[in-house]
């Protein structure tokens, strides 16, 4: 079964310290994982995707199928990071499967 | 805006009662996705379209739920006979075909009394 878990629901963290959101997944077959982030009273959207090796908003996040983890990071936490953060699985049909999320609070 | 929309915004509703959703997609999107998200949780999935068709039905959609997109544009979600259980954060996403990014609306809430 296709399953994502956040095991944290709230991190705090100073502003300028170093940030990781953890997500681990389980699938059988090639995973395609994905970063989306809520800010207070916004939409979700996407942040990263995995294949994409892209770095949005000094964000990264790499695929470990080892440990079956795409955690996120990123080394300076600033204060507008503070939002919802959701790892999402997605299957054959393209649907998203979505982890509980964790929610960041970066405070000054 | 081009985004995706969804209308209503809130909706309050007593026990019983039928609602309907709408969700407008993004133009050139041909997938349109439902999930449901209750407080605490991470959206769950609910049904998808690619165009008109509805290609894929989660089992939380149950019976008293229905969804349509009657010309591969705007979708409506309707949910019979409501429960107090069906309280929550009704999210719509878009998406080109082939493509995993997904692209959200900004959700109706909905409250059943």
């Amino acid at each position: 079964a296709q399953r994502v878990t956040q095991p944290e629901k709230l991190l705090s963290v100073f502003k300028g310290a170093p940030v990781e959101l953890k997500c681990n997944y389980s699938y059988s077959g090639s995973p395609e994982l994905f970063w989306y982030v809520q800010y207070s009273r916004q939409r979700l959207q996407l942040l990263l995707r995995h294949i994409s090796r892209e770095s949005i908003k000094g964000v990264t996040a790499d695929l470990n199928k080892g440990e079956t983890s795409f955690h996120l990071k990123k080394p300076f936490a600033q204060e507008e990071d503070s939002a919802m953060y959701y790892c999402a699985l997605g299957d054959s049909g393209y649907a998203l499967n979505f982890g509980k999320g964790t929610s960041l609070l970066v405070t000054p | 805006d081009t985004g995706v929309s969804q209308n209503p915004r809130h909706k309050i509703t007593k026990r019983g009662q039928n609602v309907t959703f709408r969700c407008d997609p993004i133009s050139e999107h041909n997938r349109l996705y439902w999930y449901r998200q209750t407080l605490g949780q991470g959206p769950e999935f609910l049904t998808y379209f690619q165009n008109e068709a509805q290609l894929e039905k989660s089992r939380l959609l149950s019976d008293r739920f229905s969804a349509e997109r009657p010309k591969g544009s705007f979708s409506t979600l309707e949910i019979q006979r409501t429960e107090q259980g069906d309280s929550a954060m009704y999210l719509c996403a878009s998406a080109r075909d082939g493509a995993y990014e997904q692209y959200f609306g900004p959700g109706t809430r909905l409250t059943v009394t």
